[in-house]
């Protein structure tokens, strides 16, 4: 079976730019989380969809968005972007009944100058 | 003080060695344990996880549970430069919900040929 799937994998982008990033989840998995990484503050959840609707959302600004489709996909949206914004991004999946068991993708890297 | 502390490292040991990697918690109420792997530049990926107390074992890796104490530990046998990595403990009280897990900060170890 597949695993989770991000693209891209690496993104440069300046400040107040904008940027989607976008994650397939294992197939059946109607669950997908996503996660910002840094060395400081370790994972850290920003938000959570299942069957397109947002489950739990982080502590995280308003800038940060994201949406699930019909078939699981999902993006995440970090609009006016910061230098603070700079990390890895992970996607996860899991299945319905194991929310606790995440799989996660490769991440992408974003870097914002 | 956090939720999880887990002892960032950097751990080095020989080949062959056994190794032991901990993580204590203050939240009594946490009841699923994970343990991620991350090889730098990736995404964790899940090793072991055990519901409540005890033992489980798979192949050269072994999870433990101590509730009493609120310790949990991995041991990796016969360790290989393989298994060079970031690794992650993570917890939650519930099966449900991504956004009630709990990562350690990670310990990165490094297995000397």
């Amino acid at each position: 079976k597949a695993g989770v799937t991000q693209t891209p994998r690496y993104l440069i982008k300046t400040r107040g730019q904008q940027v989607t990033l976008s994650c397939s989840p294992i197939s059946g998995h109607r669950s997908v989380s996503w996660y910002q990484q840094t060395p400081g503050q370790g994972l850290q959840f920003l938000f959570e969809y299942f069957s397109e609707t947002q489950r739990n959302k982080g502590n995280f600004p308003g800038r940060f968005s994201g949406r699930q489709f019909s078939n699981s996909r999902s993006e995440m949206n970090v609009s006016t972007l910061e230098l603070g914004d700079s990390a890895l991004y992970l996607c996860a999946s899991s299945s319905t009944a194991g929310g606790h068991l995440q799989y996660f993708g490769p991440g992408t890297r974003l870097l914002v100058l | 003080q956090k939720e999880v502390e887990q002892d960032p490292g950097p751990l080095s040991v020989p080949e062959g060695a056994i190794v032991s990697l901990n993580c204590t918690y203050s939240n009594s109420a946490f009841q699923y344990f994970m343990w991620y792997r991350q090889y730098s530049r990736k995404g964790p990926e899940l090793l072991m996880y055990t519901y409540s107390s005890g033992n489980k074992e798979d192949g050269r890796f072994t999870a433990q549970v101590d509730k009493s104490s609120k310790y949990i530990s991995l041991f990796i046998r016969d360790s290989q430069p393989s298994d060079s990595a970031t690794y992650l403990c993570a917890m939650s009280e519930e099966y449900s919900s991504a956004s009630k897990i709990i990562f350690g900060s990670g310990t990165r170890l490094s297995i000397r040929p």
